[in-house]
C-alpha cells in the first residue's frame, strides 16, 4: 500500500526560483490538502480540494498555487520562492470530509535561500 | 472561528508512567475530533478519532473522551513506553491542528 506519495523529500531553492511539489494517493480519497509545518505552529492549512475539478484557499494561501490533475494528483507550485516559505510541507487525503481522518505523506522539507 | 489549544511541552515522563495530553476546542456544532502521532522524520499517523459527544476514541492503549460540556479532547495512556516517544497532535473537524505536543519517554 503505497497511500500517499510525496516527492522530492528534500528541496533547496535560490530566492525567485520557482517548483512544484508532487502528490500523489492511491486510496481513491475524494479529499486532498497541502499544509505546512513550522516550529511552534503546528499544522497550518494552504489549500485543499474537496474532489477532482475544485479547489479552495485554506488558511495560508499567499504565494502558493495549486493543481487538482485528476483524482489522484494533486499539486503544489511556488512561482516565487521567498525565503518565508521555508518549511516542512505535507499532502494529506481522506474519503469522506467531515468523519475521516487524513492519510499524509512523508513530507517535503524545503529550504529557501 | 475554529481553534484547538493543546497543553506545551515537551512532556517528559518515565517509562510505565500515565500520560495526559490535555486539548480543548472552539467550534459551532458538534464536530469530529481527531489525535495525530508524528515520529521524527515521518509525516503525521491518525491514532484515534471521535465524532460524536461522549464518545470515546482508542488504538493502541491510548484513549481520549469526547467530552461537550468542557470541549475537551484530553488524551490518556495507562503506562508509556519508549517507542510512545514522538510529538501528538489534535485536531478539529481534521482541518484544524493545535501545535502539537512532544512526548518523550525516558527508560
Amino acid at each position: 500500500n503505497a497511500g500517499v506519495t510525496q516527492t522530492p523529500k528534500f528541496q533547496v531553492l535560490k530566492t525567485g526560483q520557482s517548483m512544484t511539489l508532487q502528490c500523489a494517493q492511491d486510496m481513491n480519497h475524494n479529499s486532498m490538502y497541502w499544509y505546512r509545518q513550522d516550529p511552534g505552529m503546528g499544522l497550518r492549512l494552504i489549500y485543499y480540494s474537496a474532489s477532482e475539478g475544485t479547489t479552495d484557499k485554506g488558511e495560508v494561501p499567499n504565494g502558493y498555487n495549486v493543481s487538482r490533475l485528476n483524482k489522484r494528483e494533486f499539486s503544489l507550485r511556488l512561482e516565487s520562492a521567498a525565503p518565508s516559505q521555508t518549511s516542512v510541507y505535507f499532502c494529506a487525503s481522506r474519503y469522506d470530509r467531515g468523519l475521516d481522518g487524513y492519510t499524509f505523506g512523508s513530507g517535503t522539507r524545503l529550504t529557501v535561500v | 472561528g475554529n481553534s484547538v489549544t493543546q497543553m506545551e511541552g515537551p512532556v517528559t515522563l518515565s517509562e510505565e508512567a500515565f500520560l495526559t495530553i490535555n486539548c480543548t476546542y472552539t467550534a459551532t456544532g458538534y464536530p469530529s475530533l481527531f489525535w495525530y502521532v508524528q515520529y521524527p522524520g515521518e509525516g503525521l499517523q491518525l491514532l484515534l478519532k471521535a465524532t460524536k459527544a461522549d464518545d470515546k476514541g482508542s488504538n493502541k492503549g491510548f484513549e481520549a473522551t469526547y467530552r461537550k460540556e468542557t470541549t475537551s479532547f484530553h488524551l490518556e495512556k495507562g503506562s508509556v513506553q519508549v517507542s510512545d516517544s514522538a510529538v501528538y497532535f489534535c485536531a478539529l473537524r481534521g482541518v484544524t491542528f493545535g501545535t502539537g505536543t512532544k512526548l518523550q519517554v525516558i527508560p
